[in-house]
């Protein structure tokens, strides 16, 4: 029973445009949600998080929004840069449980 | 502190022999966590520490797995009697807040 899901497997984007990665979430107990980039070879990379309390979190390019009645958060890139070219996992938390991840997405940004 | 580390990055071993993978954690992270992760899957939960303290271990982590954090430092994950099953990259991350852990390059174990 998968509790975080992401059900792009890939997805492709040109360079400068918005790269949009979605997830959604089962149990309404997780409060704290994060994404992570992975590079082939290296250990996924933390990116952005969120607190159940907000909606929107942004860094940079990067922005995270959740929609907690729709139990979906998506992330935002813009622009797209061909070094985002990843694997991207959404994960969720809550209190102090270890972090549950999706199955990823991978981002292709074409130059 | 260059963040996470774990040796070795591989290991090939064949089918029954005993493994054990080393985590050094960010020095003043005092959660570490071990995942485990196949191909075409996101990371799965295997065990934590707490300091020295093991907290949580996953249904996953069989009896052939064992994990210690003596002395609440490095971590090592030992493997015995490995199946071919047991082939994935094992992960190790560090954290000194409840949810942002840091993730180390990984052990990626073969099993022949």
């Amino acid at each position: 029973d998968q509790q975080v899901k992401q059900n792009s497997p890939s997805l492709s984007v040109q360079e400068g445009r918005i790269s949009i990665l979605n997830c959604d979430y089962t149990n309404s107990m997780f409060d704290y949600f994060l994404w992570y980039k992975k590079y082939p070879a290296e250990g996924p990379t933390f990116l952005i998080s969120i607190s159940s309390i907000k909606d929107k979190n942004e860094d940079g390019r990067f922005t995270v929004f959740l929609n907690k009645s729709a139990k979906h958060l998506s992330l935002h890139i813009v622009p797209s840069q061909p070094g985002d070219s990843a694997v991207y996992f959404c994960a969720a938390t809550s209190g102090n449980t270890p972090l549950v991840f999706g199955k990823g997405t991978r981002l292709s940004v074409i130059a | 502190d260059t963040g996470v580390s774990q040796n070795p990055r591989h290991k090939i071993t064949k089918r029954g022999q005993n493994v054990t993978f080393r985590c050094d954690p960010i020095s003043e992270h005092n959660r570490l966590y071990w995942y485990r992760q196949t191909l075409g899957q996101g990371p799965e939960f295997l065990t934590y520490f707490q300091n020295e303290a093991q907290l949580e271990k996953s249904r996953l982590l069989s009896d052939r797995f064992s994990a210690e954090r003596p002395k609440g430092s490095f971590s090592t994950l030992e493997i015995q009697r490995t199946e071919q099953g047991d082939s994935a990259m094992y992960l190790c991350a560090s954290s000194s807040s409840y949810s942002e852990q840091f993730f180390g390059p990984g052990t990626r174990l073969t099993v022949l």
